[in-house]
């Protein structure tokens, strides 16, 4: 059982560059998100999405977008990286409802120069 | 907006001891809350998690508690060990719009 696997683990890119983060689960879970990871700021919600064909914004969306067009895949679209974009990012998923804990992927540790 | 609030944001204790880390949240209209440990350069494991209904949760040597109404959590860690050393997070997740928010983690040290 594979669970949350993120790609790639390790990116650089140059500011102005476009790039797709990957997020895929094998668990048939409803709920997916992303978050963005930074020292001293905890996990910052980025979008998430309650099913297929629905996403909503977080706490910090500016500069990413998101799509789900099928319950196994959530990727996080960069569309022109910025240096305020080097981070952590951690992608995360669960069942609907108040019993089902989040299960997270290993993250992408994104460098933007 | 919801707003959660870890404290300590660090705490270092001899191994043996029992320690409590708190959590509070501003908005108390919540399915539930969720207690995660990450150990450095790594992803988060959920540890406990309890529903709005309940007001507490065992595994182990840990113990989460709920108090909803006055927007409080705590998770009890008994007879700390070295191997508990790690960043402990805890999160909630808001019933009107599915968002799970985050503190922003107290950074756990046990001394041998």
């Amino acid at each position: 059982n594979a669970g949350v696997t993120q790609t790639p683990k390790f990116q650089v890119l140059k500011t102005g560059q476009s790039m797709t983060l990957q997020c895929a689960q094998d668990m048939n879970h409803e709920y997916m998100s992303w978050y963005r990871q930074d020292p001293g700021m905890g996990l910052r919600l980025i979008h998430y999405s309650v099913g297929a064909g629905i996403t909503d914004q977080g706490e910090v969306p500016n500069g990413y977008n998101v799509s789900r067009s099928t319950t196994e895949d959530f990727p996080l679209r960069l569309l022109s990286a910025a240096p305020s974009q080097t981070s952590v990012y951690f992608c995360a998923s669960s069942y609907r409802g108040g019993n089902s804990p989040l299960h997270f992927g290993n993250g992408t540790r994104l460098t933007v120069t | 907006k919801q707003e959660v609030t870890q404290i300590p944001a660090a705490l270092s204790v001899p191994e043996g001891e029992n320690l409590v880390l708190n959590c509070s949240f501003t908005d108390s209209a919540i399915y539930n809350l969720q207690w995660f440990r990450q150990d450095p350069g790594k992803g988060l494991t959920s540890l406990l998690l309890i529903q709005s209904s309940q007001r507490e949760q065992t595994s182990g040597r840990l113990n989460a508690s709920l108090d909803k109404s006055s927007g409080r959590s705590t998770l009890y860690i008994a007879a700390s060990q070295p191997g508990d050393s790690a960043t402990y997070l805890c999160a909630v997740r808001q019933d009107r719009d599915d968002k799970i928010i985050f503190g922003k983690g107290t950074r756990l040290h046990i001394l041998p």
